[in-house]
């Protein structure tokens, strides 16, 4: 299985300031096609996960721009520009290159 | 919109069989471009993919290494649900249910999750 480490795994922020989390996998996540089947998930408190990016860098429809993914290959980083208060929660990285699909350990962002 | 409901018992005693089922409504179990697909998450595993089931001109599933000797998913296509069976079960199969809708191989429609516990 593919498996996939997220950096940090705690993150507090301050709001109106920028927050970023990485995520690494253990293979290559390019296709030859030069699709990264990267995903990232926000887990808000008491809620399923929701999907913020797919394909590395494509933000899900109704995601605020504030999201963004970027990265190939096996290094790939999420980008809050500037972090709210109802951005709290677990965020996830997921692979999609290889069956099964797996997760990251998580981040969870919190307000400092 | 595409929506997932889920249902079924919250508690199953150990060797027990659990059994999900989890509604489709805005979209089709025989879609040709989705894969339906269920998820488990606790605190030791955190979210771990158990398998899925998808319709390409034939019906096809699959399933993680971890459960395969005991996971069934397939579709009812008359009712455009798909389930979830899990047999043998033990106390480290409680879990927080989920059922996703996988598209371009992101899960970006989710159930409401279901809270399952093994116990006698």
């Amino acid at each position: 299985d593919i498996v996939m480490t997220q950096s940090p795994l705690s993150l507090p922020v301050t709001p109106g300031e920028p927050a970023s989390i990485s995520c690494r996998s253990s293979q290559s996540l390019l296709d030859s096609n030069g699709y990264n089947w990267l995903s990232w998930y926000l887990q808000k408190p008491g809620q399923s996960p929701q999907l913020l990016i797919f394909l590395g860098s494509n933000r899900a429809s109704g995601v605020p721009d504030r999201f963004s993914g970027s990265g190939s290959g096996t290094d790939f980083t999420l980008k809050i520009s500037r972090v709210e208060a109802e951005d709290v929660g677990v965020y996830y990285c997921m692979q999609g290159q290889q069956i099964p699909l797996t997760f990251g350990q998580g981040t969870k962002v919190e307000i400092k | 919109q595409v929506q997932l409901q889920q249902s079924g018992p919250r508690l199953v005693k150990p060797s027990q069989t659990l059994s999900l089922t989890c509604a489709i409504s805005g979209d089709s179990v025989s879609s040709n471009d989705a894969a339906w697909t269920w998820i488990r998450q606790s605190p030791s595993r955190g979210l771990e993919c158990l398998g899925r089931t998808y319709y390409r001109s034939n019906w096809y599933s699959d399933y993680a290494a971890s459960v395969k000797s005991r996971i069934t998913i397939n579709a009812d296509t008359s009712k455009n649900q798909f389930f979830l069976q899990l047999n043998s079960v033990t106390p480290e199969d409680t879990a927080v249910y989920y059922c996703a809708r996988q598209a371009s191989r992101a899960l970006d429609i989710w159930g409401q999750g279901a809270m399952v516990t093994v116990s006698s």
